[in-house]
């Protein structure tokens, strides 16, 4: 099974200040075949379902805020929240999806307002 | 724009099962991956495993095997997720979600069912 984690556990920003989620796989999701990362983000705010955010690592969902970027290869990834706003209070999960025999998640980040 | 629409919320008692449907609008149903995601009360999130409706075979993590079965309706682009032997620690929202590729398999996940809240209490 491919692990996933995450740091930190939760952050606290100030609005217009960066926030920076790190996502670790234990095994690449890197297919070397095609060049892509098989790692998506998403976000997912009180009572409703996760919202996608990013996909392939890097490739914005489309709708979403520019401000929300990915980055990373292999085994470490990034999720990069350029400008804190308010609405942007959220807890944000990593997936993989190399291994489609089993998906899995990270933990979760959460994200508040300092 | 597909959207999936889940069944209300459950109660069940321990040792029995419950059945959660997701019903696809808007879009092809049957070439794309549905899969299962559940998430207990303040937790992460889990995959509990996923389908094919034009392929009929589905895929399940090894922790629910022998416990859930995951079909589908393509005459009423309908997905079924259900679930035996309940415990106490069953007790979660159970989402569906689909894959965002025609017969690519399971990749992210979009868009997402609104959720489903089973609760398995004696």
């Amino acid at each position: 099974d491919i692990v996933m984690t995450q740091s930190p556990d939760s952050l606290a920003v100030s609005l217009g200040e960066r926030a920076t989620i790190n996502c670790k796989s234990s095994q690449s999701v890197l297919y070397s075949s095609n060049n892509k990362n098989y790692l998506a983000w998403y976000q997912q705010k009180p009572g409703q379902p996760p919202k996608l955010l990013i996909y392939w690592a890097s490739t914005r969902e489309s709708g979403v805020p520019d401000r929300f970027s990915g980055s990373g290869s292999g085994t470490d990834f990034t999720l990069t929240i350029s400008s804190l706003q308010a609405e942007d209070v959220a807890v944000y999960y990593c997936q993989q999806y190399y291994s489609t025999l089993l998906i899995t998640f990270g933990p979760g980040t959460k994200v508040d307002i300092k | 724009q597909v959207q999936l629409v889940q069944s209300g919320a459950e109660v069940k008692k321990p040792g029995s099962s419950v059945k959660v449907s997701c019903k696809a609008s808007g879009g092809t149903f049957s070439s794309y991956a549905i899969s299962w995601v559940r998430q207990a009360p303040g937790q992460g999130l889990e995959w509990m495993g996923g389908i094919i409706p034009i392929f009929g075979t589905a895929n399940y993590a090894q922790k629910f095997q022998g416990r859930v079965t995951i079909t589908t309706d393509e005459s009423t682009s309908t997905a079924y997720m259900e679930l035996s032997s309940l415990r106490s620690e069953d007790t979660a929202v159970y989402y569906c979600a689909r894959s965002s590729s025609s017969l690519g398999g399971f990749d992210w996940f979009d868009p997402w069912g609104q959720g489903t809240l089973v609760t398995v209490s004696s």
